[in-house]
């Protein structure tokens, strides 16, 4: 089955900086990219999500990437700000496989942005 | 904005006590999801269910668990005999169509003693 690393664990970064957070996953025939975010004790929310047929997606300062061929993608925060601080979590899925399309989950990484 | 909803929050359960974990999806949603997640690890998938049936379930998702949608609006998961391993926090998720974004719930932590 699909597996999904997420690295680092932990990141801070300071106020106005850029922050990165990378995915791998296994499964080549997964098609469908999600990131959610989490702020404590809140329920994960979907923040930007991308499809295997597109490289790249921008939303105002989320950006997400995807090497099908190495099998990563990426998360790009730009000019963080504190409200940012929150775990982020990266998925995929397999989407049109039917009625299932489950999400498999990295285990989540704690962005901390300092003022 | 619809949300799906769960309830409670938080469970206190003994060890061996049946619990039911209730999950209220956005209404005109079609897919229904389990998630749990034990503290510090990752979300994981327990089961996702379809047009009144279960559609895939995990390894995770053995003979002590089980899920129904009893009326047109609630959809829950049972756990028969709980474990101590079971104390998690447990997300229900919803979505509409078969290319749609699955929205989830605010969890129920569940804590077996």
């Amino acid at each position: 089955g699909e597996n999904v690393e997420q690295h680092p664990s932990t990141l801070s970064v300071q106020e106005g900086d850029s922050a990165v957070i990378k995915c791998t996953y296994s499964d080549s025939a997964s098609n469908y990219f999600p990131w959610y975010k989490q702020e404590l004790g809140k329920r994960p929310q979907l923040i930007i999500d991308i499809r295997s047929n597109v490289g790249e997606k921008k939303d105002q300062r989320i950006a997400v990437t995807l090497n099908k061929t190495a099998k990563h993608f990426s998360l790009h925060i730009t000019e963080t700000q504190p409200e940012d601080s929150a775990v982020y979590f990266c998925a995929a899925s397999k989407r049109g496989s039917g009625a299932n399309s489950k999400l498999t989950f990295g285990k989540g990484i704690t962005l901390s942005v300092r003022p | 904005e619809p949300e799906v909803t769960q309830t409670p929050s938080h469970q206190v359960t003994q060890m061996g006590q049946e619990v039911i974990l209730r999950c209220v999806p956005i209404s005109n949603h079609l897919y229904f999801y389990w998630y749990r997640q034990i503290l510090g690890q990752k979300v994981e998938f327990l089961v996702s269910f379809y047009n009144n049936e279960i559609s895939e379930k995990s390894e995770i998702f053995d003979d002590q668990f089980s899920v129904e949608r009893p009326d047109g609006s609630n959809f829950t998961l049972k756990i028969r005999s709980t474990k101590l391993e079971d104390s998690a926090m447990y997300f229900c998720a919803s979505r509409f169509g078969a290319a749609d974004t699955q929205y989830f719930g605010p969890g129920t932590r569940l804590t077996v003693l």
